[in-house]
């Protein structure tokens, strides 16, 4: 399985300013994955982080609200961008990998916009 | 589009009964399904992963089971207790080559000591 951790763990930020948060994996990864989950709701896949070439985005989400950087196999970071209260989520960074091609997830970030 | 469904959306037990969590999903040509379980403000934990060839899968005391043609998977956990208490996710990985995985909308359970 893999280890992966998120920092910050939590963040409250001012309206209109931007949040960096990154993910870090103990082992190198194929396939990285950025998810939010807002309040009381499942999660949502905001996009695809792909080594060394641009993410690829969900419908409903794009580059310039959510950048994200993959500089190597075992980090990335997403940026939250001009945040609004609507951004109050909990970040998910989680690979998949193994034989079985399972799931993991980091531990979340949960952003407070106010 | 593949839509994922979970019921009951909440569900509050006695400790030591026995349960069930049920999953559909609409589009049965999938890759696999994975069973996840989040405590409040946190990430999710793996509990079981079943492949779209196999019909379930144990872990202590849980069992998941599922029927591919039918769209369904069950989460069976045996003698609750009120650490089991959380919300559980299930997630389907679709078959088309994607490495993408849909979520369920997720069962909050309370296990009541």
């Amino acid at each position: 399985s893999a280890v992966i951790s998120q920092k910050p763990s939590r963040d409250i930020c001012q309206r209109g300013t931007s949040l960096t948060i990154q993910c870090q994996v103990d082992s190198q990864v194929t396939m990285m994955f950025w998810y939010r989950q807002q309040p009381g709701q499942s999660l949502t896949l905001i996009a695809t982080a792909n080594q060394g070439s641009e993410a690829t985005y969900e419908s409903g989400f794009v580059i310039d609200k959510f950048p994200i950087s993959r500089p190597n196999l075992t980090f990335s970071t997403l940026t939250v961008s001009n945040m609004s209260p609507e951004d109050s989520s909990i970040y998910l960074c989680s690979v998949v990998g193994g034989n079985s091609y399972e799931q993991y997830f980091g531990p979340g970030t949960r952003l407070t916009v106010t | 589009k593949q839509e994922v469904t979970q019921i009951p959306a909440a569900l509050s037990v006695p400790e030591g009964e026995n349960l069930v969590l049920n999953c559909s999903f609409t589009d049965s040509a999938i890759y696999n399904l994975q069973w996840f379980r989040q405590d409040p403000g946190k990430g999710l934990t793996s509990l079981l992963l079943i492949q779209s060839s196999q019909r379930e899968q144990t872990s202590g005391r849980l069992n998941a089971s599922l029927d591919k043609s039918s769209g369904r998977s069950t989460l069976y956990i045996a003698a609750s207790q009120p650490g089991d208490s959380a919300t559980y996710l299930c997630a389907v990985r679709q078959a088309s080559g994607t490495y993408k995985y849909i979520f369920g909308t997720g069962t909050r359970l309370k296990v009541l000591a």
